[in-house]
């Protein structure tokens, strides 16, 4: 099973917004609508973000958006703020019953 | 609010086994899965393996096959991750999380990882 594609990096200033794009294939991505984003500070574990494709866990601001076209996923920020700072992974469901993570997307905030 | 706690850093040899533990705090397995993944230095999270407690099955990265083991005591609320035939590439940290998701029928869906525990760091050297 292959990582999902990310980009490496993404940038963006304070009020701005950024999207970040997951790229699977129809055995992952494109096959299920079960596609979760992670934030990860440095040192830090991963929290969950958004989950089924565009849903999130409370406690998460509503400046965090999911959506999905084909084999594409994608977490769109708005209004960034400097401690969205993060790097950030996608996640999907996979025909094989296991799970797969995209390489990672650094987000440097201007 | 249930918690997850790891067990503590490991220092093995090559060619060794390591094996983690994760114990959930102020909860149980319930009917959760529990997933295990692993971040090398500078490196992205790696996707290991995942257990549902109640009904024993795992299932692991096609990577990881034969090397890893999962195991899960629901008496206790606690899961476990054994590598075996360890390897310098094998230094990461080492992460639980509980797993959630859906199920239909005999069907299982478990995916998002909505609780995590604070990682352990393995370290292989000689």
């Amino acid at each position: 099973q292959s990582a999902l594609t990310q980009p490496a990096s993404v940038s963006g200033s304070p009020g701005q917004s950024i999207t970040i794009s997951c790229t699977g294939t129809s055995s992952d991505v494109g096959g299920y609508n079960y596609v979760s984003w992670y934030q990860q500070h440095p040192g830090k574990a991963p929290k969950l973000m958004i989950y089924d494709v565009s849903n999130r866990p409370s406690g998460v601001s509503n400046r965090f958006s999911g959506s999905k076209s084909g084999n594409t996923a994608s977490l769109t920020i708005s209004g960034l703020q400097a401690e969205d700072e993060a790097d950030y992974y996608c996640s999907s469901y996979t025909s094989s019953s296991t799970q797969v993570f995209g390489g990672g997307t650094k987000l440097t905030v201007l | 609010q249930v918690q997850l706690v790891q067990s503590g850093a490991e220092v093995k040899k090559p060619g060794s086994s390591v094996k983690v533990s994760c114990k959930a705090s102020g909860g149980t397995f319930s009917s959760y899965a529990i997933s295990w993944v692993r971040q090398a230095p500078g490196q992205g999270l790696e996707w290991m393996g995942r257990i549902i407690p109640i009904l024993g099955i795992a299932n692991y990265a096609q990577k990881f096959q034969g090397r890893v083991t999962i195991t899960a005591d629901k008496s206790t609320s606690t899961a476990y991750m054994e590598l075996s035939s360890l390897r310098s590439e094998d230094t990461a940290v080492y992460y639980c999380a509980r797993v959630r998701g859906y199920s239909y029928g005999s069907d299982y869906y478990y995916y998002y990882m909505d609780v995590w525990g604070k990682g352990t760091t393995v370290t292989v050297s000689s």
